[in-house]
């Protein structure tokens, strides 16, 4: 079945630095790519997604990228403010048929004023 | 615009009693629901999902159970709560079919299992 592998687990960085998030995935078949974040005492919220028929999407400061022949996907915040500190999850679709979402194990970002 | 809405935020409840928490979806038709469960500084685990009224399916076995009494309306219920059921609970819905749209969470409830 699919698997999604993400890393770091835990990322610092100094404020207005950059940045990275890196997940892969196993199922070939897999074109639609969300990325959430979690701040303390709420629910996953969508930040930002790319299809494959595409190779990065941008908003304001963050970004992803994809990488279908590689099957990885990353995302990419800039000039990162302490607000930016949550954990932040990737995912994979379900199969065509089934409805359980593949879930990275989380990123905790810390930005460092 | 949808609205996801989950009551309590947070429930402290004895080993043993029922469990009953509630989600609601405003502003979309026939969504799809989910309940997730995330422990402490955990991922997240799937524990049900439906795609219509009174169809439940169940991704674990478990002392949990899932309703859709109506359209927009999940429920998941205990009737008695062990320790192990502590953690954090999650309704989500998405857009049908739902393999190439994202979920949308809810706020969560914070159990603690006394």
């Amino acid at each position: 079945g699919e698997n999604v592998e993400q890393h770091p687990s835990t990322l610092s960085v100094q404020e207005g630095d950059s940045a990275v998030i890196k997940c892969t995935y196993s199922d070939s078949a897999s074109n639609y790519f969300p990325w959430y974040k979690q701040e303390l005492g709420k629910g996953p919220q969508l930040i930002i997604d790319i299809r494959s028929n595409v190779g990065e999407k941008k908003d304001q400061r963050i970004a992803v990228t994809l990488n279908k022949t590689a099957k990885h996907f990353s995302l990419h915040i800039t000039e990162t403010q302490p607000e930016d500190s949550a954990v932040y999850f990737c995912a994979a679709p379900p199969r065509t048929g089934t409805y359980k979402y593949i879930f990275g194990t989380g990123t905790r970002l810390k930005v460092l004023a | 615009s949808q609205t996801i809405h989950q009551w309590p935020a947070t429930l402290v409840q004895p080993v043993g009693s029922p469990l009953s928490l509630e989600c609601t979806v405003e502003g979309t038709s026939n969504p799809n629901l989910y309940w997730y469960r995330q422990a402490a500084g955990r991922g997240l685990q799937l524990l049900f999902y439906s795609v219509g009224i009174g169809q439940i399916s169940s991704e674990v076995p478990q002392n949990l159970s899932a309703s859709r009494p109506q359209d927009r309306q999940f429920i998941l219920s205990s009737k008695k709560l062990l320790l192990s059921d502590s953690g954090f609970y999650l309704c989500a819905w998405s857009t049908p079919p739902g393999w190439n749209s994202p979920l949308h969470f809810g706020n969560g409830t914070r159990l603690t299992v006394t």
